[in-house]
């Protein structure tokens, strides 16, 4: 176990539904993610957070959401999706500083379907 | 820019034979590298990094990795391979380019490692 959990381990949707991902990190880092991972591609930042102030949004769709209420928690809230929205999304957590240089940690991923 | 690669899709080698997963990498300054590793239907694990010092870098599993800076590589490698180091490998550098007090890391595409019995 890495000390970041992600809840549901899988969810399947339909374009007109609304669901949340939850990551939690029990590590007391300061730096959340979340990354898209599809097939045959290379992993995709899409949001950070650094001690809960988004850092970066990486021209994600409007219809991703994301949500930090503190620093042990993130969410991403998701709204007609498109199919090509399935993937697995990653969370990860990491103690940053200026320098920047410590491994993030990942949680065990969503797998998410959208029909 | 900076930027990872991972020449090979796929590696096969036979259990109990040296392996080597490679990783070039582009930046300015001094890279950050690091390796990860993802089993089937689990996130990313990581395994090493290199920030500064000795080029030779030990990590998880028996796992090590070689920086060469005058051939910017950062290959993975492992002296005697597992059927159990069947995975998909990662190599990332951190991404300078972004705003300081987190670590953002570019990823390379990924390596599929397969030992064989």
């Amino acid at each position: 176990e890495t000390g970041v959990t992600q809840t549901p381990r899988h969810l399947v949707m339909g374009m007109t539904n609304k669901k949340s991902l939850k990551c939690e990190q029990h590590l007391g880092h300061n730096a959340m993610y979340w990354y898209k991972q599809s097939a045959k591609k290379p992993l995709e930042l899409m949001f950070v957070y650094s001690l809960e102030e988004r850092v970066e949004n990486n021209s994600v769709p409007s219809r991703f959401s994301p949500e930090c209420p503190n620093s042990s928690h993130l969410f991403l809230h998701l709204h007609t999706l498109q199919p090509e929205d399935s993937a697995l999304y990653l969370c990860a957590s990491s103690q940053d500083t200026a320098v920047g240089y410590n491994e993030q940690f990942f949680g065990p991923g969503t797998r998410l379907t959208v029909l | 820019a900076q930027s990872v690669a991972q020449p090979e899709d796929q590696v096969n080698v036979a259990e109990g034979n040296p392996l080597t997963v490679k990783c070039t990498y582009s930046v300015s300054g001094n890279p950050y590298l690091f390796w990860y590793v993802q089993y089937p239907n689990r996130g990313l694990q990581f395994l090493l990094k290199y920030i500064t010092g000795d080029n030779l870098v030990k990590g998880s599993y028996g796992f090590e990795a070689e920086f060469n800076k005058s051939q910017t590589s950062f290959h993975l490698k492992k002296p005697s391979a597992l059927v159990s180091d069947s995975a998909l490998y990662f190599c990332a550098v951190r991404d300078i380019t972004g705003s300081g007090g987190y670590n953002k890391l570019i990823f390379g595409a990924g390596t599929r490692l397969a030992v064989h019995p």
